[in-house]
């Protein structure tokens, strides 16, 4: 059974710094992209960041390029996203999805998520 | 950035009706259209990829159309456990980008 299970959340200040985790399991971690989402409290899903299987590959979203950096250690089956500069419009909760590549892309697991609140 | 825009933003709908939500992309995305479903605290689920296809798993009820710039998700037959909200993902260009959901509830 595929599990994503994201830890690292929390309440920060506004230009703080978190870093999430991503424990994986069930699947060959190391043959798939993996992703970030995040979602702003009763708001829609946004991408954040994607990463090629062996960490060659990043794509970022526009607002968070230059202060998030999502990295990967496939002997530990883990997923990153090292959060600096925090600003209000981050808060959200960060889901991991795990990337299927079929023709197309989709997240075809993801985990419960965790939430980082970025307030003074 | 490919904007998808989905409608209705919100729906009432009885349990045995048929719900159509559509999905229409700025640009053309070809297939690269895939819908989720979530509930309330829940992270989002897969249940149509690459526009028509079903996810293992997923009840026949759900199905998806459309190519290009215009998608559709159908409920044949809503049941209780569909009350929840539904987005379209195109992953056919850099930044992956989401409808802004539509929100079906109980009539």
């Amino acid at each position: 059974e595929v599990q994503l299970v994201e830890s690292g959340g929390g309440l920060v200040q506004p230009g703080g710094s978190l870093r999430l985790s991503c424990a994986a399991s069930g699947f060959t971690f190391s043959s798939y992209w993996m992703s970030w989402v995040r979602q702003a409290p009763g708001k829609g899903l946004e991408w954040v960041a994607n990463i090629k299987q062996d960490g060659s590959e990043k794509y970022y979203l526009d607002s968070v390029k230059g202060r998030f950096t999502i990295s990967r250690d496939n002997a530990k089956n883990s997923l990153f996203l090292q959060m600096n500069s925090l600003r209000a419009e981050d808060t959200a909760v960060y889901y991991c999805a795990k990337i299927a590549v079929a023709g197309n892309y989709y997240f075809d697991y993801w985990g419960q998520g965790t939430l980082v609140t970025v307030s003074s | 950035d490919i904007q998808m825009t989905q409608s209705p933003s919100s729906l009432s709908a009885s349990v045995g009706d048929r719900v159509t939500i559509t999905c229409r992309a700025r640009q053309s995305i070809s297939d690269f259209l895939n819908w989720y479903q979530q509930k309330p605290g829940k992270a989002p689920k897969l249940l149509i990829f690459s526009a028509s296809s079903l996810q293992s798993g997923v009840p026949s009820r759900f199905s998806g159309s459309g190519s290009g710039t215009d998608f559709t998700l159908t409920i044949s037959s809503l049941q209780p456990e569909d009350f929840a909200t539904y987005y379209c993902q195109q992953t056919y260009n850099s930044p992956w980008t989401f409808g802004q959901g539509t929100e079906v509830q109980i009539k």
